[in-house]
């Protein structure tokens, strides 16, 4: 079975542009986390949504928004970029809310200039 | 204050001894849940042990075990006859309660494996 995807794996993007990143959950899994690491620092939690309703949501900006599809796969969009937003993205999934294995994909390289 | 407060950035290690990674965590909920990472250069976090506040036993998974002291509030990460392939970052993290998937995440351990 196919795990945790995500796209793209790199992007470039300018200051004050938009950009979606993708995140499709292993098969059956309900449950979608985003997670933002920083160079140098442990990932930090942005949202999770279950069931297509955000349950969860972190310390960031309105800037950075997400939805979950009838399928289970994400989106995480972030508006306005700064230089700080360049990070590896992280998703990752589970079964359903609050089982403690989350199983992340390999993550999305966004890089702001 | 630090939920999760791991103290060595890096160690290195030489091949087959055991090595033992540091954490400490800081919550006020009866509930929670510990868990380690590892995350290779390619960037993806991988899964290799958990363990359950209410767990009587310390959590073993293959050459992983955790050190659990919960009136310590630690919960160290033990890895027997190291291998190269076991150099990377890895990251002590924390659930509390179990409504959501919120995990709170140390700023890491750089382990280094010498042959």
């Amino acid at each position: 079975d196919a795990g945790v995807t995500q796209s793209p794996t790199h992007l470039i993007k300018t200051r004050g542009q938009h950009v979606t990143l993708r995140c499709s959950p292993i098969s059956g899994h309900k449950s979608v986390s985003w997670y933002q690491q920083v160079l140098g620092q442990g990932p930090q939690f942005i949202f999770q949504y279950y069931e297509k309703e955000e349950r969860g949501r972190g310390n960031f900006p309105d800037r950075f928004s997400a939805r979950q599809f009838p399928n289970y796969s994400s989106e995480l969009n972030v508006n306005a970029l700064l230089l700080g937003d360049s990070a590896l993205y992280l998703c990752a999934s589970s079964v359903l809310a609050g089982l403690y294995e989350q199983y992340f994909g390999p993550g999305t390289r966004l890089t702001v200039t | 204050a630090q939920k999760i407060t791991q103290t060595q950035p890096g160690m290195f290690v030489q091949e087959k001894e055991a090595v033992t990674l540091d954490c400490t965590y800081d919550t006020s909920d009866p509930s929670y849940g510990l868990f380690w990472y590892k995350q290779p250069s390619s960037g993806e976090m991988i899964f290799l042990i958990y363990q359950g506040s209410y767990d009587q036993q310390n959590a073993t998974e293959g050459r992983y075990s955790l050190n659990f002291q919960k009136a310590r509030k630690s919960a160290n990460l033990v890895i027997s006859a190291s291998q190269l392939g076991d150099s990377a970052m890895y990251f002590c993290a924390m659930r509390e309660g179990s409504r959501d998937d919120k995990i709170i995440f140390g700023k890491g351990t750089r382990l280094h494996i010498l042959p």
